[in-house]
């Protein structure tokens, strides 16, 4: 079955730097998640959206913004880096349906390190 | 905030030995879920529990959702040594479904 696509797999940026990360949902899953996960730490919840609207926030830095296109993929866009946004970054999907939600099933996560 | 209390941290066993782990809340929770993790992988659902009192198996896996709907558990048993990993525990935060994580049990097996 197809899974939670993340792009790139690893990522190496200097501070002051730009990043985007990119998450293409299981198919026909609606919403999707953006966890933050430190070394040795569970994951945190940054952002998610619903039918490409922003459902939630967690937290998420001011310098990072994120969006979903119409093809229900997302984007993470990360500003300014600094040492401390080094982390796995994992995006997860679900699908809305009558009565609740399919649980979200997440990807294979975009090592960011910052250098 | 809503805070997940998982135990215990870490645990060394040997293959074909049971496993307990267990997680605990101050909050009432809808759901629980237990994940797994391999090192720089995303969690992998093993099982998701809805109803306080529900017991599901997966395989060698059973989790129970307490009575109290503030803590769960899961067992594996007759473990092996792909069993290996981080098991967390988690529920959903709001309707929106965004979930918290408990800080993970480091599971390692000997053969």
């Amino acid at each position: 079955a197809a899974g939670v696509i993340q792009s790139p797999r690893h990522l190496i940026k200097e501070k002051r730097e730009t990043a985007t990360l990119k998450c293409y949902p299981i198919p026909r899953h609606d919403t999707v998640y953006w966890y933050q996960q430190g070394p040795g730490q569970d994951p945190q919840f940054l952002i998610s959206f619903y039918e490409k609207m922003q459902s939630d926030k967690g937290s998420i830095p001011d310098r990072f913004s994120a969006q979903q296109f119409s093809d229900y993929h997302s984007e993470l866009n990360m500003s300014s880096l600094e040492l401390g946004d080094s982390a796995l970054y994992f995006c997860a999907s679900s699908l809305v349906v009558t009565g609740g939600l399919i649980e979200q099933y997440f990807g294979p996560g975009t090592r960011l390190t910052v250098t | 905030g809503q805070q997940l209390n998982q135990s215990p941290q870490s645990m060394f066993i040997q293959e074909g030995e049971d496993v307990s782990m267990n997680c605990t809340s101050s909050s009432i929770f809808n759901t629980w879920l237990w994940y797994k993790q391999d090192p720089g992988e995303g969690p992998v659902l093993l099982i998701a529990l809805y109803k306080a009192g529900e017991l599901t198996s997966n395989g060698r896996l059973t989790a129970q959702f307490g009575i109290t709907r503030k803590d769960s558990f899961l067992n594996i048993s007759a473990s092996i040594p792909s069993d290996v990993g981080i098991y967390f525990c988690a529920t959903r935060r709001g309707s929106q479904g965004n979930l918290i994580f408990g800080k993970g049990t480091k599971l390692s097996v000997k053969p």
